[in-house]
């Protein structure tokens, strides 16, 4: 079974600057992936970004980044240039890799709480 | 990626009574989920609804609490049956399909009176 860790409940920063999130997992799947995912007050889920365990390189989507370390199964989101609507609890999770072209459950972080102050 | 509509947005119920989620999606996908999130929690998941088949339920979920249904690739319904306040919770279907991340309906939140 998979397990997924964020220790951090909490953080803030102020607008424009940079913040990043931590993020451990355990596993014994050598293929798999990772996202993270942010719910603002809304409650809707969306998808911040996905890191696929065989790339060695890191994902990339505009002000968003990670750094995945899959040897220390590290897997930490950088907001660059915070700004007022990423504002939002900010979920990890992993996911194996689908066999047979389907697609598999996600396990999720207790999840952080980030505020951009203004 | 797909537009989800999920149903009721929220909802108010009386403790005793049953409750169904509809999930519907604007393209075929291959699996939908269900997960629950608890007040202040993370999201666990319930199940997983495959078209034509009884769906898979998690360990601490059960048919006969949370039946689900999935009729074709485009729609799924889970029932919140004999409600109790412990089912407070926001409910979550989402899609995936092959490979692909799986995207989220708005949820609902369902409180027990």
């Amino acid at each position: 079974a998979q397990t997924v860790t964020q220790s951090q409940p909490e953080m803030s920063v102020q607008e424009a600057e940079t913040v990043t999130l931590s993020c451990t997992y355990d596993t014994s799947e050598n293929n798999y992936y990772l996202f993270w995912y942010k719910q603002p007050p809304s409650r809707q889920m969306i998808l911040v970004i996905r890191q696929e365990a065989y790339k060695q390189q890191n994902a990339t989507e505009n002000r968003f980044s990670v750094n995945f370390q899959k040897a220390a199964k590290s897997f930490s989101l950088k907001i660059s240039d915070s700004q007022l609507g990423d504002t939002a609890m900010y979920f990890c999770a992993f996911m194996k890799i689908p066999s047979n072209f389907g697609n598999e459950k996600l396990t999720f972080g207790t999840g952080t709480r980030l505020t951009i102050i203004p | 990626s797909a537009v989800i509509s999920q149903k009721p947005s929220r909802d108010i119920c009386q403790r005793g009574t049953s409750l169904t989620i509809q999930c519907q999606v604007d393209s075929q996908v291959t699996m939908m989920f269900w997960y629950r999130q608890q007040p202040g929690q993370s999201l666990t998941l319930i199940a997983t609804a495959n078209q034509g088949s009884e769906a898979t339920y998690e360990s601490g979920f059960v048919i006969d609490k949370f039946p689900i249904s999935r009729p074709n690739l485009t729609f799924s319904t889970l029932t919140v049956s004999n409600m109790s306040p412990e089912d407070s919770s926001i409910y979550l279907c989402s899609v995936g399909h092959y490979n692909q991340p799986q995207h989220f309906g708005d949820g609902t939140r369902l409180s027990i009176l």
